[in-house]
């Protein structure tokens, strides 16, 4: 039974750019979160999904990143015309019920904007 | 809104000597408090965590944390360090929303010596 799955571990974008970060959530979550951790901080909270609904997205910036839980297929975290403060570690976490705030995290994508 | 602070920002200890990490937490009710760990380039991974009931609480890799309402706080514990140890803890707070919504504290971490 594999964990939350992140890909990819690291990508690298040039100024200007677009990077797509995908989540496969564990088997049988249908609850998606994305947290960014910037360098020397703890983790941000961004967006909270659930298939095919945005659900909560006030941690989100309001231009360039935008996010997805399509009926079929991985979460996407997608960030437009990449700046360099973006580079960081985004994380997705899944869980299952509600209540139970059993959070699986994946192993992160760790973008660097050069 | 709820907060999490971690007073230390970075702490070593000597390899087999005891340890406590300190956590404050700003909420009305009683929350639900997780302790989780980051190992270098890895995901979170849950230590331990606090619903109700007992307010001594055991997690995994001989952790255990203690909640104190009347000090807002609940401070990490294990009677003696090892090596592996090392890596970034993250103090967290549930928020009480209509959905299971994490918040981190900044994160304390910490250097194993031999």
């Amino acid at each position: 039974n594999a964990g939350v799955m992140q890909n990819p571990r690291h990508l690298v974008r040039r100024r200007g750019q677009e990077a797509r970060l995908r989540c496969s959530p564990m088997k049988g979550h249908s609850h998606v979160y994305w947290y960014r951790q910037l360098p020397e901080e703890g983790l941000k909270f961004m967006v909270y999904l659930q298939k095919e609904n945005i659900i909560d997205e006030s941690g989100m910036p309001k231009e360039r990143f935008s996010a997805e839980f399509p009926k079929e297929g991985p979460s996407i975290l997608r960030i437009q015309q990449v700046v360099r403060g973006d580079s960081a570690a985004y994380f997705c976490a899944s869980s299952s019920d509600r209540g139970s705030y059993g959070y699986t995290f994946g192993s992160g994508t760790r973008l660097t904007v050069v | 809104a709820q907060s999490v602070t971690q007073p230390d920002i970075h702490i070593t200890v000597s390899e087999g000597a005891s340890l406590e990490l300190r956590c404050n937490y700003s909420y009305g009710a009683t929350p639900y408090l997780f302790w989780y760990v980051q190992s270098p380039g890895q995901g979170l991974q849950l230590l331990l965590k606090y619903f109700s009931g007992d307010t001594l609480v055991q997690g995994i890799k001989g952790f255990e944390a203690e909640f104190k309402r009347s000090q807002s706080s609940f401070n990490l514990r294990k009677p003696s360090v090892h090596w592996s140890d090392a890596a970034e803890y993250f103090c967290a707070v549930g928020e009480e929303t209509s959905y299971d919504k994490v918040i981190f504290g900044p994160g304390t971490s910490l250097s194993v010596i031999p």
